[in-house]
């Protein structure tokens, strides 16, 4: 069954720290592994997004990185602002006739305080 | 600015009282989503069409239809609305070649209050 785990569920943090988000996924065979940022009633928005060969990406304060051969990938924020509180989802891609089925993390919910 | 847009942000309706949920998208995508959200919880995904084609996921009520008159549109109607389908409903759209890289656009979605 294709599963996607992220960790911790949810994270406090001082504005200006560094924090990294978990994700381990055993969706097979894997296409792509995507990051959103959903913020409070809002629909998700796609921060990066790696394919097998690509190790790291980043966008702006955002590093993500993903390891192919332990499946697991890891979003970092640096220098962290008040407007990063939101929960931060891992997708996963799978090949399949559709094409286009994701399967979701559970979502670390990042709560940043002044 | 090309975009997924949902109609209304805000639902409540009574229990029991049929609601449409509209999305529409200027992307010109072939494939649009919709997607049941709960509190805390993962995106799921209700259905999908791929152009005029509806695929339905297997554990999807059969109160939920789903309905895409043109490639712009697309509606989820909830016949009899319980207390347990209330949440946020997310469409989504993503490109025409089918590719999985292909990524998924999602609208800023619908809060559904069931009273």
């Amino acid at each position: 069954k294709n599963q996607v785990e992220q960790s911790p569920q949810s994270l406090i943090i001082l504005e200006g720290k560094n924090c990294t988000l978990q994700c381990n996924y055993t969706v097979s065979p894997f296409s792509n592994l995507r990051w959103y940022k959903q913020d409070t009633g809002r629909g998700p928005v796609s921060l990066t997004i790696m394919t097998f060969s690509e190790n790291t990406k980043s966008n702006g304060r955002y590093t993500a990185t993903l390891d192919a051969d332990t499946k697991q990938s890891s979003l970092h924020i640096t220098a962290s602002q008040l407007s990063d509180s939101a929960s931060y989802i891992c997708v996963v891609s799978g090949r399949n006739n559709a094409g286009n089925m994701l399967t979701f993390g559970g979502g670390t919910r990042l709560m940043v305080k002044p | 600015d090309a975009m997924v847009i949902q109609n209304p942000r805000y639902q409540v309706t009574q229990f029991g009282k049929p609601v449409t949920l509209s999305c529409s998208q200027t992307l010109n995508h072939n494939v649009m989503y919709w997607y049941q959200q709960k509190s805390s919880q993962a995106p799921k995904l209700l259905f999908h069409y791929y152009d005029k084609d509806f695929n339905n996921e297997a554990d999807t009520p059969d109160n939920f239809q789903s309905r895409r008159p043109n490639t712009s549109f697309c509606f989820l109607d909830i016949r009899s609305p319980g207390l347990g389908d209330a949440a946020m409903y997310l469409c989504a759209t993503s490109g025409r070649d089918g590719s999985s890289y292909n990524e998924q656009f999602f609208g800023p979605g619908t809060r559904l209050t069931v009273l």
